[in-house]
C-alpha cells in the first residue's frame, strides 16, 4: 500500500531564504508525482507535475525533483516571499492505469516578513 | 475556463438531514474525483469516475454516502442521513485522463458542518 509522508509538518523561514520541502513515498512504482499548494480555506492549486521518467520540473522560483528509486521528491523554493506562505502537499499516482493519487498530509509553510 | 465549480461553498445542516454537494468539472475533462479533507485524516479520495462511470468507490465511508455523474458536466455527492462526523471540506477535482499525465485540478471545496 502506497504511503506518502511529508516532513516537517510545519516550517517557518525568514523572507528571502531558499528552502526545501520533502516528500517520501513507500512504493517506487509510480506514474507521476504532483505538488500542490493550498491556501487557508481554499482549494488546491497544482504547482508542478513530474512524470516518472523525469528528474525535475521547474516553474519560476519553484523546482521539483524526483528520485524514484529512493522514493523521494523535493520542492525547492528560491528567494522565499511572504506570499509563499501556504500548505504544500505532494501526491503520487501509481502505475497500472489507476487514476487514484495518494496525498501526503502536507507541510505548512510560514514565511516571516 | 472557469475551472472546477462546486456548490454550495458552505453548508450547515442538522444531523439526520440529507446533504447534496454539486460539482461541474472543467469542460473536456473525462475524469472526476471526490475528496474529503479533515485535520485528522488529511485528504481522502472518496470515489472517482472515468467517462461518467464510477471506477473506484472504495473510499466511500458507508452506505450513507452516494455519488452520481449523470453526464460529463455534472456530478453530485449525497449524504443521507448526515452525521456530525461528516463535517469536513469536500473537494471535487477533474482531469484529462490521457493528457498532461492526468494532472488533477481542484475546485474551491464545500465546507460542510453537521450540527
Amino acid at each position: 500500500k502506497q504511503e506518502v509522508t511529508q516532513i516537517p509538518a510545519a516550517l517557518s523561514v525568514p523572507e528571502g531564504e531558499n528552502l526545501v520541502l520533502n516528500c517520501s513515498f513507500t512504493d517506487s512504482a509510480i506514474y507521476n508525482l504532483q505538488w500542490f499548494r493550498q491556501d487557508p480555506g481554499k482549494g488546491l492549486t497544482s504547482l508542478l507535475l513530474i512524470q516518472s521518467s523525469q528528474r525535475e520540473q521547474t516553474s519560476g522560483r519553484l523546482n521539483a525533483s524526483l528520485d524514484k528509486s529512493s522514493g523521494r521528491s523535493t520542492l525547492y523554493i528560491a528567494a522565499s516571499q511572504p506570499g509563499d506562505s501556504a500548505t504544500y502537499l505532494c501526491a503520487v499516482r501509481r502505475l497500472g492505469g489507476d487514476d487514484k493519487i495518494i496525498f501526503g498530509k502536507g507541510t505548512r509553510l510560514h514565511i516571516l516578513p | 475556463d472557469a475551472g472546477v465549480i462546486q456548490s454550495p461553498r458552505h453548508e450547515v445542516t442538522e444531523m439526520g438531514q440529507e446533504v447534496t454537494l454539486r460539482c461541474k468539472p472543467i469542460s473536456g475533462h473525462n475524469s472526476l474525483f471526490w475528496y474529503r479533507q479533515t485535520m485528522m485524516r488529511g485528504l481522502e479520495l472518496l470515489i472517482y469516475f472515468n467517462n461518467n462511470v464510477p471506477i473506484d468507490d472504495s473510499g466511500m465511508p458507508e452506505d450513507r454516502f452516494s455519488a452520481k455523474m449523470p453526464n460529463a458536466s455534472f456530478s453530485t455527492l449525497k449524504i443521507q442521513p448526515s452525521e456530525p462526523r461528516d463535517s469536513a471540506v469536500y473537494f471535487c477535482a477533474s482531469s484529462l485522463r490521457r493528457g498532461h499525465g492526468g494532472e488533477q485540478f481542484f475546485g474551491p471545496g464545500t465546507r460542510l458542518t453537521v450540527l
